[in-house]
């Protein structure tokens, strides 16, 4: 089955500083991949996909490339600000069904 | 524009007790879904709807029932509630099924089975 494992956390950064969560995934077929973002007392959102081998998804200055030799879609920013303070969740949709499967999350704090 | 919003936003139950809990979108959308979120688990999908009257179950269906009576309304019901069913608990929809990079999350409901 359809498995994705991201690295735990939580993560605590100073702002300005690099941010990478690493997400590996287990698939068969074609997935696309996807990292969502919590931010605290609300629900997810998207905040980044991609669709196929070797796409790069962005938004918000941060950035994932899907990586099908080493099956992964590490999340990363060069200069994280308080404001991303949040859960990141990796996830990945087979194309043969509707239904996503999603890591266990990462919390992130960035300290001023 | 309201999205999807979930109702209530926290529950305290005792074991045993029964509970809805709603969930309505006003997007017209066709694809609605019931997540719970657990540490260290991430979120699991209990059951979904593709359509009114269409129901299935997920990955982690026992001890809930759902109904899709109309395109808005997609409520989860606890039969009977155990302390495993304590979780926080995401309602989501999204324009059709496969869609996954359209589906819009509720804030949340947590609820705590003593």
């Amino acid at each position: 089955g359809n498995s994705v494992t991201q690295m735990e956390g939580p993560v605590t950064l100073s702002e300005e500083a690099f941010l990478t969560i690493n997400c590996t995934y287990t698939a068969t077929g074609y997935p696309s991949l996807f990292w969502y973002v919590q931010y605290p007392g609300e629900g997810l959102q998207l905040l980044l996909k991609a669709t196929k081998a070797d796409d790069k998804g962005s938004n918000k200055g941060f950035e994932a490339t899907y990586r099908k030799e080493t099956t992964s879609f590490h999340l990363e920013k060069g200069s994280v600000q308080v404001s991303d303070s949040a859960v990141y969740f990796c996830a990945l949709s087979d194309p043969n069904d509707y239904k996503l499967s999603f890591g266990a999350g990462t919390t992130v704090t960035v300290r001023a | 524009n309201a999205g999807v919003t979930q109702t209530p936003k926290f529950q305290v139950l005792k074991t045993g007790q029964s509970m809805t809990l709603q969930c309505a979108q006003d997007m017209n959308h066709e694809y609605m879904s019931w997540y719970r979120q657990d540490p260290g688990m991430g979120l699991r999908l209990i059951h979904y709807s593709v359509g009114a009257g269409i129901t299935d179950q997920g990955e982690v269906p026992n001890g809930y029932n759902v109904s899709r009576s109309t395109t808005e309304d997609f409520p989860l019901r606890l039969l009977s509630a155990a302390p495993s069913q304590t979780s926080v608990y995401f309602c989501a929809s999204s324009p059709t099924p496969g869609h996954s990079e359209k589906l819009f999350f509720g804030s949340g409901t947590q609820l705590s089975v003593l």
